[in-house]
């Protein structure tokens, strides 16, 4: 069965970059016309959508982050990832990565298990 | 952007009872693409409702969504200890996509 999972540092400087990737086992993301998305939450708080890239590559972004935020995908290695510059300790958050439909307008139907990113210097 | 109000903040009730989980938009939500989230203590949210009222794959009967528009409701029938989570609610028609702050379920 299909399965995510995020990897990536668990602690960031203020001012640098946050990159995650996760990585896809169980199915291709080359295979399967899915959109793939990045989702945050700050401890303690409720959900933000961060942005959705589509198995082709096209991405679509939260305006609120998108000045600062880059989602790419690379199919040979089932994996798609989230790149966030320029943070501070408001980006500290678990960050998920999920699975859409295939539509755009499709809910996010299965869950990375999340990684906890600090920002602190 | 689509604001999401959920409400109550917190349900207090116990084993067998119904729940009544509310999610109102500051606009309407197109196509009714409006779903449900169950998220337990150190978990990922787990989708429960999408298209307001279709059950996902593997969920209990005893949960339902309806509503369109503006209004959309979550309903958990004879609750189950296991149904103690935060219920987030999403809507996915208007980028950017929104989430409400969620209603704790407790089981007494």
């Amino acid at each position: 069965q299909l399965q995510l999972q995020e990897s990536g540092p668990g602690l960031v400087k203020p001012s640098e970059t946050l990159s995650l990737t996760c990585t896809v086992s169980g199915g291709s993301i080359s295979r399967s016309s899915y959109y793939w998305g990045w989702i945050r939450q700050p401890p303690g708080k409720g959900l933000e959508w961060i942005g959705s890239i589509y198995y082709s590559g096209n991405t679509y972004y939260n305006p609120s982050l998108e000045s600062r935020v880059t989602i790419s995908i690379d199919t040979s290695k089932n994996q798609f990832s989230l790149n966030l510059n320029s943070v501070t300790a408001a980006d500290t958050a678990v960050y998920y990565c999920a699975r859409g439909g295939s539509s755009y307008h499709s809910p996010l139907s299965l869950w990375g298990q999340g990684t906890l990113v600090s920002v602190s210097s | 952007e689509i604001v999401l109000t959920q409400s109550p903040g917190t349900l207090s009730l116990s084993p067998g009872e119904g729940a009544t989980l509310s999610c109102r938009a500051s606009q309407s939500v197109s196509s009714s693409y409006l779903a449900w989230y169950q998220q337990k203590p150190g978990q990922a949210p787990r989708l429960i409702i999408y298209g307001a009222s279709s059950r996902a794959s593997g969920i209990p009967d005893r949960f339902s969504g309806s509503g369109s528009g503006t209004d959309f409701t979550l309903t958990i029938s004879r609750l189950e200890p296991e149904d103690s989570a935060v219920y987030y609610c999403q809507q996915y028609g208007s980028s950017p996509w929104t989430f409400g702050l969620g209603t704790k379920v407790e089981i007494k």
